[in-house]
């Protein structure tokens, strides 16, 4: 079984500044798909950045972006210039094809400092 | 517009009751999932649904029951066998799981 392991339960950054969450996965597959997912207080999950593992070019959207080493099955989401709105609980998840199911990490909380 | 509905929004459960979380969408997406959440566990399958009738377990499914008897609804039940029902519930729906997964605004099941 595919799992996802988010080793930081907590991480702080100071406004304005570059924070980078980690994910890494265990998989045989050779043909998956990645996602960061956030859950702010609200906690409604939104898509932030989703990888194909075909693809060599790390996935960006905005001030938010992945370092995807695929040999080292690591997944980590970059956000830059942190705002305020940038608090949440972040969520790296995996799935692959012909599984129709994603497996989610435990969740990295992520606080701004003002 | 599209999108997913859950409710209710949160639900207390006395102690022997089943209860029922409701998550409709008009998203007209084939497959629907139910996750729950808790402090320090991510989010963990309960059951999905791929297409309408069938469903399958997932890693949590003890306690829970569904049914997909048409396309828009996908309905949990959480029984009295469900020991520590006590925890948020998330509903998501996908047509492709390479897209990933939108999400409801979930329901706070309280055990009281």
């Amino acid at each position: 079984a595919q799992t996802v392991t988010q080793s930081q339960p907590e991480m702080s950054v100071q406004e304005a500044e570059t924070v980078t969450l980690s994910c890494t996965y265990d998989t045989s597959e050779s043909d998956y798909y990645l996602f960061w997912y956030k859950q702010p207080p609200s906690r409604q999950m939104i898509l932030v950045i989703r990888q194909e593992a075909y693809k060599q070019q790390n996935a960006t959207e905005n001030r938010f972006s992945v370092n995807f080493q695929k040999a080292a099955k690591s997944f980590s989401l970059k956000i830059s210039d942190s705002q305020l709105g940038d608090a949440a609980m972040y969520f790296c998840a995996y799935g692959n094809f012909g599984n129709e199911k994603l497996t989610f990490g435990t969740g990295t909380r992520l606080t701004i400092i003002p | 517009d599209g999108g997913i509905t859950q409710s209710p929004k949160y639900l207390f459960r006395k102690e022997g009751q089943n209860v029922t979380l409701s998550c409709e969408q008009n998203l007209n997406h084939d497959a629907m999932y139910w996750y729950r959440q808790d402090p320090g566990q991510g989010l963990r399958l309960i059951y999905y649904s791929q297409i309408v009738n069938d469903f399958q377990k997932g890693d949590i499914a003890e306690g829970y029951s569904v049914s997909r008897e048409k396309k828009e609804s996908f309905p949990l039940t959480v029984t009295s066998a469900q020991k520590n029902p006590t925890a948020f519930y998330l509903c998501a729906t996908t047509r492709r799981v390479m897209g990933g997964y939108t999400f409801g605004s979930g329901t706070r099941l309280t055990v009281v």
